[in-house]
């Protein structure tokens, strides 16, 4: 079945930092991936997303492209900020369903 | 835009009690989920919709029970809870079969069974 597998952390960076957060997938057929943040106490929220190979999906900074042949959806920020603290999760849908990675921790710190 | 509501957002449980929380959508969106989350841990999929009559099993169903009466609605059930039913619970829908649809949260219903 769809599954995926997320770099575990936390990951504790300094702002400014540059951000990688691994993710790799196993699926049939052609699914779409997704980046989802969690802020503490609150629902995931949509970070950005890629519908099909080689696309690249964005959103404040944050960037992840769609590789198939490594079947990869690594997440990266150039320059994180404080604000930037929260978990991330990477997931991937199928037609039917949708699979969560377990998550990464970001702490940003001044 | 409501979006998709969860309640109760917060609930104590004894061990054996039944209850259930309550998910509503006001997108019109034909599919639906159920995740929990525990502490630390990613979502795991409980049980998912399609469409109004229609329900299915995720990863861990054991323990709980879905209706679609409705395509708004999609309650989760919980019978004899158990202290490994202590989670958070989220609710989401997405609107149709394509995989490229944004699915869209509800803000949790936090579980205690004690």
């Amino acid at each position: 079945g769809n599954s995926v597998t997320q770099m575990e952390g936390p990951v504790t960076l300094s702002e400014e930092a540059f951000l990688t957060i691994n993710c790799t997938y196993t699926a049939t057929g052609y699914p779409s991936l997704f980046w989802y943040v969690q802020y503490p106490g609150e629902g995931l929220q949509l970070l950005l997303k890629a519908t099909k190979a080689d696309d690249k999906g964005s959103n404040k900074g944050f960037e992840a492209t769609y590789r198939k042949e490594t079947t990869s959806f690594h997440l990266e920020k150039g320059s994180v900020q404080v604000s930037d603290s929260a978990v991330y999760f990477c997931a991937l849908a199928g037609n039917n369903d949708m699979r969560f990675g377990a998550g990464t921790r970001l702490t940003v710190k001044p | 835009n409501a979006g998709v509501t969860q309640t109760p957002k917060f609930r104590i449980l004894k061990i054996g009690q039944s209850m259930t929380l309550q998910c509503a959508q006001d997108m019109n969106h034909n599919y639906m989920y159920w995740y929990r989350q525990d502490p630390g841990m990613g979502l795991k999929l409980i049980y998912y919709s399609v469409g109004a009559g229609i329900t299915d099993k995720g990863e861990v169903p054991n323990g709980y029970n879905v209706s679609r009466s409705t395509t708004e609605d999609f309650p989760l059930r919980l019978e004899l809870a158990a202290p490994s039913q202590t989670s958070v619970y989220f609710c989401a829908s997405r609107d149709s079969a394509y995989s490229g649809n944004t699915i869209y949260f509800g803000e949790g219903s936090w579980l205690t069974v004690v």
